[in-house]
């Protein structure tokens, strides 16, 4: 069974181009969440997203900034005309049908923007 | 909005010393967990407090949780070199949403 996946690892982008970030959650696990943590900060809540919905989007920024988790395929964190501070790793995690449980962790997608 | 504060955010200790990090977090809390972040790496979870009073001890980390005084302490004894890393608490209000202190940069020194 294998963990929670994320794709690319490491993102680099020139200002003004789009970045899409992709997360598998683990088998059986229908909640996916992305944090992001900018350098030298802890973890920030971006969105809460099940199978074709999303939950709590309370994280996002209002602009430029979308996600998604589609009945197939992986979910998409997806940044549009990226800036410099949109650099920072990006985290998802997964967690099963019951919400109160514990979610893993993805390696996170590092995101540099040049 | 829940608030989590831990303290202090920089540790630097001596090898075989003791020490504690404190999380205080501002509404009442489902869980409350203990992670490790290495640089440049995911977060390894150390820890799964659930209930008032929780103690629980991994090697020479233990993790208590006081959900009256909403208070969650780390504890690190006789520390070693392998245990330098960025320590995180997360709390849980609700589903499995986190909300994360700033984090604990921990230094070992020989």
């Amino acid at each position: 069974n294998a963990g929670v996946m994320q794709n690319p690892r490491h993102l680099v982008r020139r200002r003004g181009q789009e970045a899409r970030l992709r997360c598998s959650p683990m088998k059986g696990h229908s909640h996916v969440y992305w944090y992001r943590q900018l350098p030298e900060e802890g973890l920030k809540f971006m969105v809460y997203l099940q199978k074709e919905n999303i939950i709590d989007e309370s994280g996002m920024p209002k602009e430029r900034f979308s996600a998604e988790f589609p009945k197939e395929g992986p979910s998409i964190l997806r940044i549009q005309q990226v800036v410099r501070g949109d650099s920072a790793a990006y985290f998802c995690a997964s967690s099963p049908l019951r919400t109160d449980t514990e979610a893993f962790f993805g390696q996170g997608t590092r995101l540099t923007v040049v | 909005e829940l608030k989590v504060e831990q303290n202090p955010l920089f540790l630097s200790m001596q090898e075989g010393k003791n020490y504690t990090i404190y999380c205080n977090y501002s509404t009442t809390s489902d869980r409350l967990y203990w992670y490790r972040q290495d640089p440049g790496k995911s977060l390894e979870s150390l820890f799964v407090l659930l209930s008032n009073g929780a103690v629980k001890q991994e090697g020479r980390l233990m993790a208590s949780l006081d959900t009256k005084a909403r208070l969650s302490t780390l504890h690190i004894t006789a520390a070693v070199h392998d245990l330098s890393a960025t320590y995180f608490c997360a709390v849980v209000i609700s589903g499995s949403r986190l909300t994360f202190g700033e984090g604990t940069q921990l230094t070992v020194n020989p």
